[in-house]
């Protein structure tokens, strides 16, 4: 299984943008698409988007688009997931997750980071 | 969206005792792609079954989904003291959503 170790908590005022680091150890790494999902308190999980193996192709859950983006280091073993426009209810603990996609399926998520707790106040 | 229902909110059982929980997708759910992840507080979650009844690398036993189309199942067979924590099932067949949740506590 790859680690995942994620970046440490956050406290941003509304509308400033965050960036959440989540770096792997592990082979295979290179072969997994990273997910980024989130759990405000009190809510329950919700996943915001992922991206493939390379980096390339990023997908977005569609209640996040223009507000998240997802970026891949392959060269480092890390992706980033930055949210914009921050406003009190992405109060949550962000997290990293590995799964696979193949033609045109995605599987279960089978390693998560450890989260981050993203905290928007003014 | 495939919206995901747990039931019950709140399982109160004591160890040693068969623990099931139910989850229901709003629509069927492709190729029977659910999952079930543990949750302790604190910890990240861990997937404990994939595919509606497939075991995760480590999962004991004891843990076993069953299920397909809208209602799936997670069934622990004899509850440990370590089992007791919030349990997600998660439908990836079409995008991704997960349930609401389902704790398991001491009664």
């Amino acid at each position: 299984q790859v680690q995942l170790v994620q970046s440490g908590a956050e406290v941003k005022k509304p509308g400033a943008s965050v960036k959440v680091s989540c770096k792997a150890s592990g082979d295979s790494f290179t072969f997994y698409y990273m997910h980024w999902v989130r759990q405000a308190p009190g809510q329950g999980l919700e996943w915001m988007g992922m991206i493939n193996p390379t980096g390339v192709t990023p997908t977005y859950a569609q209640k996040f688009q223009g507000r998240v983006t997802v970026t891949r280091d392959t060269s480092t073993s890390t992706v980033y997931m930055g949210l914009s426009s921050l406003r009190s209810d992405d109060t949550a603990v962000y997290y990293c997750a590995t799964g696979y996609c193949s033609a045109g399926s995605c599987y279960a998520f089978d390693s998560w980071g450890q989260g981050t707790l993203v905290t928007v106040s003014s | 969206e495939i919206v995901l229902t747990q039931s019950p909110g709140t399982l109160s059982l004591s160890p040693g005792e068969r623990a099931t929980l139910s989850c229901r997708a709003s629509q069927s759910v492709t190729s029977n792609y659910l999952a079930w992840y543990q949750r302790k507080p604190g910890q990240a979650p861990r997937l404990l079954i994939y595919g509606a009844s497939s075991r995760a690398t480590g999962i004991p036993d004891r843990f076993s989904g069953s299920g397909s189309g809208t209602d799936f199942t997670l069934t622990i067979s004899r509850l440990e003291p370590e089992d007791f924590a919030v349990y997600y099932c998660q439908q990836y067949g079409s995008s991704f959503t997960f349930g609401p949740g389902t704790k398991v506590d001491i009664k």
